[in-house]
């Protein structure tokens, strides 16, 4: 069974420090990785979706890579504003019933930047 | 540009009670999912469609159905309420299969059970 985990829960970083956001998954049979962003009170936003073949995937200030082979995927925020303040959680597509798919994630990282 | 729509954000229910969660979209995903939210615990898929007429159970379906009549439209239906339904429920849609493609969030609906 895959089991996705995000450690820290927590973390807090002044504002302008360059961090990264750590998520390993036990089997490395996956295809592709999405990281989101959730606000308080809000839904989930695709941030990044990178490919087994990828291995790097860049958004602006965002930019996520995925180790297969070590269960391991990261995502590096430059420059850090306080508008990124968020909770950041990763997903890995997991087989269903009839080859349909469903995305399992974990419990994320509760992002806080110091002004 | 609505996306994915979700009502209502708020709602207080007696054990027993049953009531439907609203989920629509715009974008003309024929995949569409809800999961639930609990502390601790990250999301779990409890139903999902991969087009209209088409459902299938993830993995805390009980106490839960659903139905797709159409392309846009997901509800969600609890059959008699219980405290351990007490979560938020995320509703999401994508183009195909839920890996393939970003999937889109509503906002979310705070349900409490009493």
């Amino acid at each position: 069974k895959q089991e996705v985990t995000q450690i820290p829960a927590a973390l807090s970083v002044p504002e302008g420090e360059n961090l990264v956001l750590n998520c390993s998954f036990t089997d490395s049979a996956i295809y592709n990785l999405q990281w989101f962003r959730q606000d308080p009170g809000k839904g989930l936003t695709s941030l990044l979706l990178i490919q087994s073949s990828q291995r790097e995937q860049t958004s602006g200030r965002l930019n996520a890579s995925l180790d297969k082979s070590s269960g391991r995927s990261t995502l590096y925020i430059a420059a850090s504003q306080p508008g990124d303040s968020a909770t950041y959680l990763c997903a890995v597509p997991t087989t269903l019933n009839f080859g349909n798919e469903k995305l399992t994630f974990g419990t994320g990282t509760r992002l806080t930047i110091i002004p | 540009n609505a996306g994915v729509t979700q009502t209502p954000k708020f709602q207080v229910l007696k054990t027993g009670q049953s009531m439907t969660l609203q989920c629509a979209q715009d974008m003309n995903h024929e995949y569409m999912s809800w999961y639930r939210q609990d502390p601790g615990m990250g999301l779990r898929l409890i139903h999902y469609s991969v087009g209209a007429g088409i459902t299938d159970q993830g993995e805390v379906p009980n106490g839960y159905n659903v139905s797709r009549s159409t392309t846009e439209d997901f509800p969600l239906r609890l059959l008699s309420a219980a405290p351990s339904q007490t979560s938020v429920y995320f509703c999401a849609s994508s183009y195909t299969a839920a890996g393939n493609q970003p999937q889109h969030f509503g906002d979310g609906t705070r349900l409490s059970i009493l």
